[in-house]
């Protein structure tokens, strides 16, 4: 099994700055890893697939870069509705989610 | 756009059957997506259950698979889930998905809590 290590468990940020959420795997998923937001009583969210594809409707200041085994989706300018936790799928093998970055607006 | 439904109990008795299933409407199930069902306990992550395709081709996680059955049913253009001798860790919101042909989850929705507990 592919285990998936996200870190900052938490981070808190103020608006208009930039939120770095790290993604890695314990083998390679070659680029085929995806990001998801989850507000509170909602299903989650399609944000990035293959690793740096956006989905669509998803504004630009969301991004995501990496390969084989190290990802980061960074958010830049960040607004309040931002606030969510942040959750990465790897799909190379099966498919396994990590634990979550829950991401705070100060 | 297609969107997703989930029904079913909300409440299973222990070494029961949780049984669930997925509408999909302003699609067809047919359409080349795979279908897929993910769980989530009350205040923790994700876990993929299992995914099906309108041909009946079905793969499931291999922590869960001696448990699970998907099926679908394209006459009526939905998907199943069965999940078997389940205990209280099943406890948990279910959501059905679409899924893209690479294996990510283009959209869900919006879920539905089973709780095991006699």
């Amino acid at each position: 099994e592919v285990v998936l290590t996200q870190s900052p468990a938490t981070l808190s940020v103020s608006p208009g700055e930039r939120a770095t959420l790290s993604c890695r795997a314990s083998q390679s998923v070659s680029i085929n890893l995806a990001w998801y937001q989850q507000k509170p009583g909602q299903a989650p969210r399609l944000l990035i697939s293959g690793a740096s594809t956006r989905a669509t409707g998803i504004p630009a200041r969301f991004s995501g870069s990496g390969s084989g085994t190290e990802f980061t989706l960074t958010i830049s300018s960040l607004q309040s509705e931002d606030s969510a936790v942040y959750y990465c799928q790897q799909y190379n093998n099966w498919r396994t989610f990590g634990q979550g970055t829950k991401l705070e607006i100060k | 756009q297609v969107q997703l439904q989930e029904s079913g109990p909300g409440l299973v008795k222990p070494s029961g059957t949780l049984s669930l299933t997925c509408a999909v409407s302003g699609g067809s199930i047919s359409n080349g997506n795979w279908w897929g069902w993910v769980r989530q306990p009350p205040g923790k992550g994700l876990e993929w259950i299992g995914e099906i395709y309108h041909t009946g081709s079905s793969n499931y996680n291999p922590s869960l698979a001696s448990r699970v059955t998907i099926s679908v049913d394209k006459s009526k253009n939905q998907f199943s889930l069965k999940l078997s001798s389940v205990t209280a860790t099943d406890t948990a919101v279910y959501y059905c998905a679409r899924e893209s042909s690479e294996g990510y989850t283009y959209s869900w929705g919006q879920g539905t809590l089973v709780t095991v507990s006699s």
